[in-house]
C-alpha cells in the first residue's frame, strides 16, 4: 500500500547549518508529494510540493526534490535560523478523486542561536 | 483571508458528553477533511468528504459523525466522549484538481476527562 516514512526526530542544530529531512515513500502510480510546516500551536501550513518526477519544489530557503528512482523527497535547507524551528511532515497524494493525504510522523527541528 | 476557521480552539468535556467541532471554509474548495494528532502518531484521517453531499470514512472513524452541511462547513461530533478521544483535531480543505494541498485550520485542542 502507500505509506510515507520519515525520519524521526528531534533534530537539534545550531543557527546557520545545513538541515536535510529525510522522506521516503511507498505508492502505485504518480503521486504528489508535499512538505508541511507546523509551529507551536498552529496548523499545518503547506511549506513546499511537487507534482511529477524530478520537479524540485522551493520555498522560505526550503527545496526538496521529486526523485522517483529512489521514491524520496528529502528536505534540505541551506542554513536554518532560529525561526525555522517546528515540526516538519512529508505527505503523499497518491492521486485519488479523493485527494486524501498520507502523513509521515513529523520531525521536530529545534535551531539553536 | 479567513481561509479555514475551526471553533471552538479549546474545549475540556467530561466522559460521555458530546460535542460538535465546526469547520468553515471561504475558498471555494470541494472537498473537506478531518484529523486528529496526537504525539507520535502524526496526523490521522478520520472522514472526509469529497464533495457536497458526500462523506466517507477514513482511518479512525469510530466514535465520530460527520456532516457536511453546504460547500463552506463540515462538522465533526462526538457523541458520547471517551477519554482517548483526547487529542487535537484539525479540519482541513482542498480544490480540485490533481496536486492540489490540502489547507488547514489552526486546531481545536479537546480535553476530555
Amino acid at each position: 500500500g502507500n505509506s510515507v516514512t520519515q525520519m524521526e526526530g528531534p533534530v537539534t542544530l545550531s543557527e546557520e547549518a545545513f538541515l536535510t529531512i529525510n522522506c521516503t515513500y511507498t505508492a502505485t502510480g504518480y503521486p504528489s508529494l508535499f512538505w508541511y510546516v507546523q509551529y507551536p500551536g498552529e496548523g499545518l501550513q503547506l511549506l513546499l510540493k511537487a507534482t511529477k518526477a524530478d520537479d524540485k519544489g522551493s520555498n522560505k530557503g526550503f527545496e526538496a526534490t521529486y526523485r522517483k528512482e529512489t521514491t524520496s523527497f528529502h528536505l534540505e535547507k541551506g542554513s536554518v535560523q532560529v525561526s525555522d524551528s517546528a515540526v516538519y511532515f512529508c505527505a503523499l497524494d497518491y492521486g485519488g478523486s479523493q485527494g486524501n493525504l498520507i502523513f509521515g510522523k513529523g520531525t521536530k527541528l529545534s535551531v539553536k542561536p | 483571508n479567513a481561509g479555514v476557521t475551526q471553533t471552538p480552539k479549546f474545549q475540556v468535556l467530561k466522559t460521555g458528553q458530546s460535542m460538535t467541532l465546526q469547520c468553515a471554509q471561504d475558498m471555494n474548495h470541494n472537498s473537506m477533511y478531518w484529523y486528529r494528532q496526537d504525539p507520535g502518531m502524526g496526523l490521522r484521517l478520520i472522514y472526509y468528504s469529497a464533495s457536497e453531499g458526500t462523506t466517507d470514512k477514513g482511518e479512525v472513524p469510530n466514535g465520530y459523525n460527520v456532516s457536511r452541511l453546504n460547500k463552506r462547513e463540515f462538522s465533526l461530533r462526538l457523541e458520547s466522549a471517551a477519554p482517548s478521544q483526547t487529542s487535537v483535531y484539525f479540519c482541513a480543505s482542498r480544490a480540485l484538481g490533481n496536486g492540489q494541498p490540502q489547507h488547514f485550520g489552526d486546531g481545536t485542542r479537546l480535553s476530555i476527562l
